[in-house]
């Protein structure tokens, strides 16, 4: 089965600061990669995602991941945050060769950036 | 178009009482999850609907945990037999089998408390 590791669970950070935040999964077999957010009493919401091709993704709001095959990890950066990133962050892992589409999740990361 | 939605927000049961939740998937998502965040943790699966019929139901954890999408549309996740380690978030997510097949979107899920 997979799993997903998340290192830190919680990351205080400076605003402007820049800010990562790791992601390891287990897996043997392609996978695609996901990293969703969670503001304070919103939904999940999907912040970027690696399924092929170019192994940097870029979201609109500045944080990029790259996806490293030989170390199994996805990791999640910004170069300066802002007060309005202080959310929880979730990485996610799907086997496209497995029947349906179920995410796996790691157990996120709490960033909270102070002014 | 609404986002997915979820009701109730919030549902306070007694320990041995059944409950229901509603999920409400975009519109003309075929597919629909349902996961389980208890308190601190990742999203964990339970069960994926393709249409009407569950697909994958192999994170229910146990035969008191039940999914029923009956027109494809909306779903109805049934908890029998309430027990207090059942209070967590209950996530619905939808999504299509256009070009964007891979994002699943999330609703804010329903809170449940069981005493």
């Amino acid at each position: 089965a997979q799993s997903v590791t998340q290192l830190d669970s919680q990351v205080p950070v400076f605003e402007e600061a820049p800010v990562e935040l790791r992601c390891n999964y287990s897996s043997s077999v392609s996978v695609y990669l996901f990293w969703y957010v969670q503001y304070p009493n919103q939904g999940l919401q999907l912040l970027l995602k690696y399924l092929s091709g170019s192994t940097l993704v870029e979201s609109i709001n500045g944080f990029e991941a790259e996806f490293n095959k030989s170390q199994t990890s996805f990791h999640l950066r910004k170069p300066s945050v802002h007060i309005s990133d202080t959310a929880e962050y979730f990485c996610a892992v799907r086997d496209p060769s497995a029947a349906g589409n179920k995410l796996t999740f790691g157990g996120g990361t709490r960033v909270l950036v102070k002014p | 178009g609404a986002g997915v939605s979820q009701t109730p927000s919030n549902k306070v049961t007694e320990k041995g009482k059944y409950v229901e939740l509603r999920c409400d998937p975009i519109s003309g998502h075929t597919a629909l999850y349902w996961y389980r965040q208890s308190l601190g943790q990742g999203p964990e699966f339970l069960i994926y609907f393709q249409g009407t019929g569950a697909a994958d139901d192999s994170g229910l954890p146990n035969d008191r945990f039940f999914a029923v999408r009956p027109e494809g549309s909306v779903s109805t996740l049934k908890i029998q037999r309430t027990e207090r380690g059942d209070s967590a978030v209950y996530l619905c997510a939808s999504s299509s089998t256009g070009a964007n097949v891979e994002t699943q979107y999330f609703g804010p899920g329903t809170r449940l408390l069981v005493l």
